[in-house]
Formats: C-alpha cells, structure tokens, sequence
C-alpha cells in the first residue's frame, strides 16, 4: 500500500504569511493527489485535485504542484478563515493532517 | 449539485453491530461513475477510509477493517449503508459517507458527518 505524509503536523501563522505544507507517497503516484481543507465539526473540503487544479469557488490564493512522490500546498497569503487542518490525499488514503494554527 | 446525509444510532453498546445509512439526493446512484465510500474520523484524529460500493454493488474494504465491514446499496431508495459488527470503544468516530468519480480519484461530495458512540 501506498503511504502518505504530510509534513509539518502542525504549523503556526500568522495572517498574511505564506504557508507551505508537503506530502510525500511512499513510491510515485503520477499527479494523482488531491488536498482538503477541514474545520471543526465540519466535512473535509476539497481544496485541490490533480495536485495542481484549483477546484471551483476556491480562492486562488490556494495553490498545488508537484507530481511523483513529493507535493505542495501553498497558501499565498494567509487569512482569517484559513485556519483549519489540511490533508491529503491519494486513492484510499489520506494524509495525517496538517493543523494550521494562529501565532 | 449531489448532497449525501447520514443517518443511524448515535449510539452503540459495545460487541453489537454499528449500522448507518447515507440517502443521496441530487443525483442517481444507479447511474455510475462514482464510488459511494464511507470513511471516518476519530475524536482528535485523522481520515480513515472504510470501504466503497459500485452501484452494481462491488464492493472494496480497507484491510484493517475488512473482517467487521458489509457495505450495501438500494438503489430503489437511492442510498447505501455501512454495517460495522464487534464494535469497540475504539470505533467511536465521526462517520461520513462520500462519493468519489471513478475517473478522477477525489471526494468530490461529502455528508455532514455522524457521531457514533460506542458505550454502555
């Protein structure tokens, strides 16, 4: 089976800053990476597919890349409403989580 | 636009069997091209997959699980249910159900979750 980790597991920010958060598979998975945006009590959201395509009605603040093993999720400009747990995923499996905390 | 909602006991007595029903609205499970998947989510936790049915009821488990797991479809009611037998404390969750194209490997529609307990 394929593995996913996501790095950092936490990460504390402030509004305005840029954030990255990295997944890695444990062997290539082609540009099939998906990331979602979770809030409390809330579903998961999709955020990204393909790794790099924004899905719709989300702000273009958001942005993926990466393909093979090694993806990012860039948020360009930090705002209020982004602080949330991010994850990805590939196939069955999702990544542990990123929680992205005010500093 | 598709919209997916849980429904079951929010409560579970420990060793009995977890049942929970998703009702899709919005569009046809009957018509394929999605798999209609349950996955949860642990108090604090991350994502876990549970398993998928096809409309024409193929069916694909997580391992980890695979032994307690009987995913359903009645496409005459347009939803799908999750049995979960033996249940633990450990299987206290949020449970969704979410749908994913075949195509395209993501959850692109998702319901609002459910908490089950498991507890005497």
């Amino acid at each position: 089976d394929i593995q996913m980790t996501q790095s950092p597991s936490t990460l504390s920010a402030s509004v305005g800053d840029r954030v990255t958060i990295t997944c890695r598979a444990s062997q290539s998975i082609s540009s099939w990476l998906a990331w979602y945006q979770q809030k409390p009590g809330k579903a998961p959201k999709l955020l990204i597919y393909k790794a790099s395509s924004l899905e719709s009605g989300v702000p273009s603040r958001f942005s993926g890349s990466g393909s093979g093993t090694e993806f990012t999720l860039t948020i360009s400009s930090l705002q209020p409403d982004d602080f949330a747990t991010y994850y990805c995923q590939q196939a069955w499996t999702f990544g542990q989580g990123t929680k992205v905390e005010i500093k | 636009q598709v919209q997916l909602q849980e429904s079951g006991p929010g409560l579970v007595k420990p060793s009995q069997t977890l049942s929970l029903t998703c009702t899709v609205s919005g569009g046809s499970i009957s018509s394929g091209g999605y798999y209609w998947s349950w996955i949860r989510q642990h108090p604090g936790k991350g994502l876990e997959w549970i398993g998928y049915i096809y409309y024409s009821g193929s069916t694909y488990y997580n391992p980890s699980l695979k032994s307690r797991v009987t995913i359903s479809v009645d496409t005459s009611k347009n939803q799908f249910s999750l049995k979960l037998s033996s249940v633990t404390a450990a299987d206290t969750a949020v449970y969704y159900c979410a749908s994913r194209a075949v195509t395209t490997g993501y959850f692109d529609y998702w319901g609002q979750g459910t908490l089950v307990t498991v507890s005497s």
